[in-house]
């Protein structure tokens, strides 16, 4: 198995800074990624790291460390909108399988 | 636009009722999954398809199968419903990798209820 993991919740306050980290265990995978899903809504993409290192899309950015078996999702000027779970999965197979963490339930508050 | 739609937003079972959930992507990917989400647990592999009458089953195959005749349509069958089967279900598609894309796609999932 994969064995990811994420922290079950997570409280940030308008305006901050907030990581989100995903720490995984596997033999291999292509590319990790990062979807937010809103209460009642499907997962949507945000991010995705195939080497090691940071990638900046906008107010989202997420690193990977394949060495550390390590990547976080950065999220910058957090917005209200911002609520939401945030899962990191793994893809495997070049697409064909992919494996998603728990999820990281994320409260912005005013 | 990517699009993947699911035949039914909400539905309700009875117990022992065959329960058919169907999904269509308009994008010709090649790869089709269906997944379970519930609360604590995260997102469940069922079974997925990386081609036409091709399946693979995932994590959770047990109770469920699924059919795949034509490219753009995955259809999961629950055969005799069961109350453990009330779930968040998602069916999803992902390109074939080197065509363009390399994400998974999600529709907007399907709500089952089983009494």
């Amino acid at each position: 198995g994969q064995n990811i993991d994420q922290p079950t919740e997570m409280t940030a306050t308008e305006g901050a800074i907030v990581q989100i980290n995903c720490t995984y265990q596997t033999s291999g995978f292509n590319g990790l990624f990062w979807y937010q899903q809103h209460a009642g809504e499907a997962p949507t993409f945000l991010s995705y790291n195939v080497l090691d290192g940071l990638e900046e899309k906008g107010r989202f950015s997420s690193f990977l460390s394949r060495s550390k078996g390590y990547s976080y999702l950065l999220l910058k000027e957090l917005q209200m909108k911002d609520s939401a779970s945030y899962l990191c999965a793994l893809g495997l197979n070049y697409g064909q399988n992919f494996v998603f963490g728990p999820g990281t339930r994320l409260s912005v508050l005013p | 636009d990517v699009k993947v739609t699911q035949s039914s937003r909400y539905l309700v079972k009875r117990t022992g009722e065959k329960v058919f959930l169907e999904c269509v992507q308009d994008m010709d990917h090649e790869n089709m999954f269906w997944y379970r989400q519930d609360p604590g647990l995260g997102l469940r592999l069922i079974y997925f398809s990386y081609d036409v009458k091709m399946k693979e089953k995932g994590d959770i195959p047990e109770g469920y199968s699924v059919s795949r005749e034509k490219k753009e349509r995955f259809s999961l069958i629950l055969e005799s419903a069961s109350t453990n089967q009330t779930s968040m279900y998602l069916c999803a598609s992902s390109p074939r990798p080197g065509t363009g894309g390399n994400t998974i796609y999600f529709g907007e999932g399907s709500w089952l209820t089983v009494v």
